[in-house]
């Protein structure tokens, strides 16, 4: 069974900063892992795919990173619209099945 | 414009069972797979499992492989999560989204993403006594 872990778990930054949320695989998944954006009070949304594809429409200030079992999402320079928990996907393609880490919420200082 | 409609909220007793639906609009239903996901008050985002309504195949996250029923009406363009035997834990909103698009390659359904880019905008399910 794939476990994910992220950290940290939450952080403030400044408008400005570079942001970056790591998740780890404990196994090696090549490059199966996405990334989305759950803003508060809102629905998931898709920024990254096979580990560091921007998904269409999304900022180019986002980035990820992919290497068997770290990953990473950069945010370049954080602003307000930000501001929401990010969550790391794992997914199997044989089937297909997923699993989701913890999150990470971030938020403004 | 692609959308994931959902049915409205519902509150249970324990034990019971809920069913919730997710019709699919803008020609997006049989290239196709739909899954759910669901998130408890305050909680992170879990996997239930996923259906592929042009093959009728099916896949489960292993704690809700006894519990759940997906099912899938093409000619409404809708997916349907049965959750039997409620309990208070399954509190939570369930949400559907749409993986793919889908093919056949050699009699193999592949898939050409593997990530969940439109979403319903989630169904609240309260199990409570």
């Amino acid at each position: 069974d794939i476990q994910m872990t992220q950290s940290p778990s939450s952080l403030s930054a400044s408008i400005g900063d570079r942001v970056t949320i790591t998740c780890q695989a404990n196994q090696d998944i090549g490059t199966s892992l996405n990334w989305y954006q759950q803003r508060p009070g809102q629905v998931p949304k898709l920024l990254i795919y096979d580990g560091s594809k921007l998904h269409t429409g999304v900022p180019s200030r986002f980035s990820g990173s992919a290497s068997g079992t770290d990953f990473s999402l950069t945010i370049s320079s954080l602003q307000p619209d930000d501001v929401a928990t990010y969550y790391c996907q794992q997914y199997d393609d044989l089937i297909p099945s997923f699993s989701f880490g913890p999150g990470s919420k971030v938020d403004i200082k | 414009q692609v959308q994931l409609v959902q049915s409205g909220p519902e509150v249970k007793r324990p034990g019971s069972s809920v069913k919730v639906s997710c019709q699919a609009s803008g020609n997006t239903f049989n290239n196709f797979a739909f899954h759910w996901v669901r998130q408890g008050p305050g909680q992170g985002l879990e996997w239930i499992g996923g259906i592929i309504p042009s093959f009728g195949t099916t896949n489960f996250a292993p704690k809700f492989q006894d519990r759940v029923t997906l099912s899938a009406d093409e000619s409404a363009t809708s997916v349907n999560l049965e959750l039997r035997n409620l309990r208070s834990d399954d509190t939570a909103v369930y949400f559907c989204a749409r993986v793919g698009p889908i093919t056949l390659v050699r009699a193999t359904i592949t898939f050409y993403y593997y990530y969940m880019d439109v979403w319903g905008r989630g169904t609240s399910v309260t199990v409570s006594s």
